[in-house]
């Protein structure tokens, strides 16, 4: 089955230590984008690729990278957790922006991220 | 700004009966609507889209667009425990390309 895949799905790691969270899909879709979701918050866009083009949100910490070495993977790497880096990271595809009114992003199953 | 918002609830709806969430947008160029379903501790799940106004019904789910009021809701009916969620009603606001959230509306449904 076609599918976004997320690893792992539990992450703990120490205050100031990188962490790299992983995304993979199988729709061939182009475009990723990563997530950070807080308890009873909405989902908040950190940045997308589209193909190779990368597109930061304008809040989105210097913290927080992103690599896609091909179409099939995204990489979030956080450079120095802390404690506020708590939450869930959602990676989701799309086939492309704005391609027709239905289309819309499609969500792996998430990784929790703890900080001590 | 763009800004979608929803009460963040729990609505609570006995087994059976009709569950109405609701969501109005900032956006009035907004094109596309759509809602998701996310379980505790899970990812968002697709459920509906909408972009015409009126009604449009898929089982026992039916999106409703009003455009001149900036308004989306999602009417569940035959509630089930299992639709024990929160929904998160989200929008492409006009010249965007990706989507704005809401915060959710938790819906409990009881037995």
């Amino acid at each position: 089955d076609a599918m976004v895949i997320q690893n792992p799905r539990y992450q703990v790691t120490q205050f100031g230590k990188p962490v790299t969270l992983s995304c993979s899909q199988t729709l061939n879709h182009n475009v990723m984008y990563w997530y950070q979701q807080k308890s009873s918050q909405a989902p908040k866009l950190l940045f997308h690729y589209y193909d190779k083009d990368f597109n930061n949100e304008a809040d989105t910490p210097d913290n927080f990278q992103s690599r896609r070495p091909n179409t099939s993977f995204c990489f979030l790497d956080i450079r120095s957790p802390g404690l506020g880096d708590a939450a869930m990271y959602l990676c989701a595809t799309s086939r492309a922006p704005r391609l027709a009114l239905q289309e819309t992003q499609y969500f792996g199953p998430g990784t929790r991220l703890l900080v001590l | 700004q763009k800004e979608v918002e929803q009460n963040s609830g729990p609505l609570s709806v006995p087994e059976g009966a009709i569950a109405s969430l609701n969501c109005t947008y900032s956006d009035r160029g907004s094109q596309s609507f759509f809602w998701y379903r996310q379980y505790s501790g899970k990812s968002p799940e697709l459920i509906m889209f909408i972009y015409s106004n009126g009604d449009k019904e898929d089982g026992r789910f039916t999106a409703q667009l009003n455009k001149a009021s900036q308004y989306v809701s999602l009417l569940i009916r035959d509630s089930q425990p299992s639709d024990s969620a929160t929904y998160l009603c989200a929008v492409f606001p006009s010249g965007y390309s990706t989507l704005t959230f809401g915060k959710g509306t938790m819906l409990l449904v009881s037995p």
